[in-house]
């Protein structure tokens, strides 16, 4: 049964301290998608690759976060320097890109708390 | 721009009782529209999609929803609610982008609670 996984599942750190989070899409895929959960405002996204290249990182806070495919079975969000508003959960979703219809898996996410 | 409404953050239904959620879209081209249900402490899950083939459309766990263009809607239904079912429900469209168009768009969510 194929996933995407997602370590670690939970992360508490202090403000200011460097965060890194990861996701191994769903083999073959080749998109792959980071999403950010919060109360306030609900599912937003936050950057894509296709192929391994961004395509989008518009939702993207661009002074402290990052996103990174250093290969096909490895995805990476970065928060440098992170702050109390990051804490939310992090979502890694994959696909493969046939088509408008085309289905998105969720890994099960990163639930982050800030301090 | 595409986007979608859900109405009601949260559902109350007894079990056994008929499931109804509902999401308006907005579009200027056919949509693209998709149901994922969110347990607690989990990823989200593809329940259905529609994809301009049949209006109506089956998903997993006894879940359809039917695409109404006249009412822009996409509204989900179960006719027997269970407890199981009790989670979050998103509706989603997709987002045409000038990068290609697999962005998703979702709405606020509704959380589904079954009353024994």
């Amino acid at each position: 049964d194929a996933r995407v996984t997602q370590t670690p599942r939970h992360k508490v750190t202090e403000m200011g301290q460097e965060v890194t989070m990861r996701c191994q899409p769903i083999l073959g895929h080749n998109t792959v998608f980071w999403y950010r959960q919060t109360m306030m405002q609900g599912l937003e996204l936050l950057a894509y690759f296709r192929n391994r290249a961004p395509l989008d990182d518009s939702g993207m806070p661009k002074d402290r976060f990052s996103a990174e495919m250093p290969d096909a079975t490895l995805a990476t969000l970065k928060i440098q320097p992170s702050e109390p508003r990051d804490s939310a959960v992090y979502f890694c979703a994959s696909g493969l890109s046939r088509g408008a219809g085309d289905t998105q898996y969720f890994g099960p996410g990163t639930r982050l708390t800030v301090l | 721009a595409q986007s979608v409404t859900q109405l009601g953050s949260h559902v109350s239904v007894s079990e056994g009782a008929l499931v109804l959620l509902r999401c308006n879209y907005s579009s200027s081209v056919p949509p693209y529209l998709f149901w994922y249900v969110q347990y607690p402490n989990q990823g989200l899950q593809l329940l259905l999609k529609y994809t301009s083939a049949a209006t109506l459309v089956k998903g997993i766990n006894g879940f359809e929803a039917e695409f109404k263009k006249s009412e822009t809607s996409f509204h989900l239904t179960k006719p027997s609610a269970h407890m199981s079912d009790a989670a979050e429900y998103f509706c989603a469209v997709r987002r045409i982008s000038n990068f290609g168009n697999e962005k998703l768009t979702f709405g606020t969510g509704t959380r589904l609670t079954i009353i024994p």
